[in-house]
């Protein structure tokens, strides 16, 4: 079974800190994401990774920065975190095929005070 | 950009009754999956529907693919207590390697 671990479950930090949420997966996977869910606007796609050192922007990824230096890891890098940056954030990952489900980590929710 | 719509954001069935959830999107897509995330839990992938007209069922859920590949909706029979959740569309479009989630249906189901 496919295992896609995020790092931290619940993470609390201040206004104008770095942060970073870190993912791993288990299961080779070319394809990675992040995600932030937000009540009534779904998943929104923030960077997605589709080899390593490669990143493409999603729909929101003003604020935000990755890496991704190993195949297994995809971090989520916040460079100066602001409070509407709190939200529920999630990672998947998916084999190479655009056909193939994702497989999503359990999220981390990030408060900034 | 791609946008896909879902509708209603929230409803309250009382068990035993039926639930229906609907997808559109503003383009063709090339496949559309379905996700359920219970409270406190991660989206889970349910089933992907890939040709136009496709209706698909797991017991009692019921998957359809509109025929011209734009909407789709997932429809629940005789809901149970087990089915409370939110329940996500998302579709590829073209050659794209990323989803486009809406914006999810929350499924209260009432004893």
């Amino acid at each position: 079974d496919v295992k896609v671990t995020q790092s931290s479950r619940y993470l609390v930090k201040r206004t104008g800190e770095k942060v970073f949420l870190e993912c791993v997966q288990d299961m080779d996977h070319e394809n990675m994401f992040w995600y932030r869910q937000d009540p009534g606007l779904g998943l929104r796609l923030i960077y997605f990774s589709y080899d390593v050192k490669m990143k493409e922007k999603g729909d929101i990824p003003e604020g935000y920065s990755v890496s991704r230096e190993k195949k297994e890891r995809f971090s989520l890098i916040l460079e100066s975190a602001s409070t509407n940056q709190t939200s529920m954030y999630l990672c998947a990952s998916t084999m190479d095929r655009t056909s193939q489900p994702q497989h999503f980590g359990d999220g981390t929710r990030l408060s900034i005070l | 950009g791609q946008q896909v719509m879902q509708i209603p954001q929230y409803q309250h069935v009382q068990e035993g009754e039926d639930f229906t959830t609907y997808c559109n999107s503003s383009t063709t897509l090339s496949n559309i999956q379905w996700y359920k995330q219970r409270p406190g839990g991660h989206p889970v992938f349910l089933i992907q529907l890939v040709k136009s007209g496709e209706v698909k069922k797991q017991k009692r859920l019921t998957f359809q693919f509109g025929e011209a590949k734009k909407n789709s909706s997932l429809h629940i029979t005789a809901t149970q207590t087990t089915d409370v959740g939110t329940y996500f569309c998302a579709g590829h479009s073209g050659s794209a390697r990323q989803l486009t989630f809406g914006s999810g249906t929350q499924l209260t189901v009432l004893p």
